[in-house]
């Protein structure tokens, strides 16, 4: 079954300071990922999406992710976190065929002025 | 574009209850997912719809039931409402439960 791992709870870094949030994934084939932000109180806003290509994507609000098939990860950069960043982040993976898009539980990032 | 509309913003109904809950998605996006998230179990997927049709369900009981209508709209219903049915109740729309979704701002449900 396609599942997706979000081994980090809760992160705090300092602003300025880099970001890196993982994901794993376990599925049969390459699926497509997502990444989400989730700010308190409101739905998710979709940051990026990997789909086929390029291994680095780049998303909205500075973000970026590396898709290693080998690692079965995608990892969610930014090389200087902002105070507006603080929310719930969220990778999500479907299959081609499948209907059914599954979440990691979440990484809620703390930043510190 | 209008954004995904999802009515009532807040719900509060008590035990035995039931209740539903509206989308309106996206012009354009045929497929539309309902999720329930809460603090203890995340998000968890509840159904799809696509063209009116229900693709795929999660592991949720009967008592949680869904329907499209022919101009996409979705609504979900929840029955014999339960204290832990607590929860922030998110829809999604896509062009395809594949493709990105977008997601409203969810309806809190409070059960008392």
């Amino acid at each position: 079954a396609q599942s997706v791992t979000q081994p980090d709870i809760h992160i705090t870094v300092s602003e300025g300071a880099s970001l890196e949030l993982r994901c794993n994934y376990s599925y049969g084939a390459t699926p497509y990922l997502f990444w989400y932000v989730q700010s308190p109180g409101q739905g998710l806003q979709l940051l990026l999406k990997y789909f086929s290509g390029d291994t680095l994507v780049q998303g909205i609000k500075g973000f970026e992710a590396e898709f290693k098939r080998s690692q079965s990860s995608f990892n969610l950069r930014k090389p200087s976190v902002h105070w507006s960043d603080a929310a719930e982040y969220f990778c999500a993976v479907v299959g081609y065929n499948n209907n059914d898009m599954r979440f990691g539980a979440g990484t809620r990032l703390t930043v510190k002025p | 574009k209008a954004g995904v509309t999802q009515t009532p913003r807040y719900l509060i109904k008590t035990r035995g209850q039931q209740v539903t809950l509206s989308c309106s998605p996206i012009s354009g996006h045929r497929s539309v997912s309902w999720y329930q998230q809460t603090p203890g179990q995340g998000l968890q997927f509840l159904f799809e719809y696509f063209s009116e049709t229900q693709r795929n369900k999660g592991n949720f009981p009967g008592r949680f039931s869904g329907r499209q209508f022919s101009n996409s709209r979705s609504e979900m219903n929840v029955s014999t409402l339960e204290l832990g049915d607590s929860a922030l109740y998110l829809c999604a729309s896509g062009e395809d439960s594949n493709q990105p979704q977008h997601f409203g701002d969810g309806t809190r449900l409070s059960i008392l």
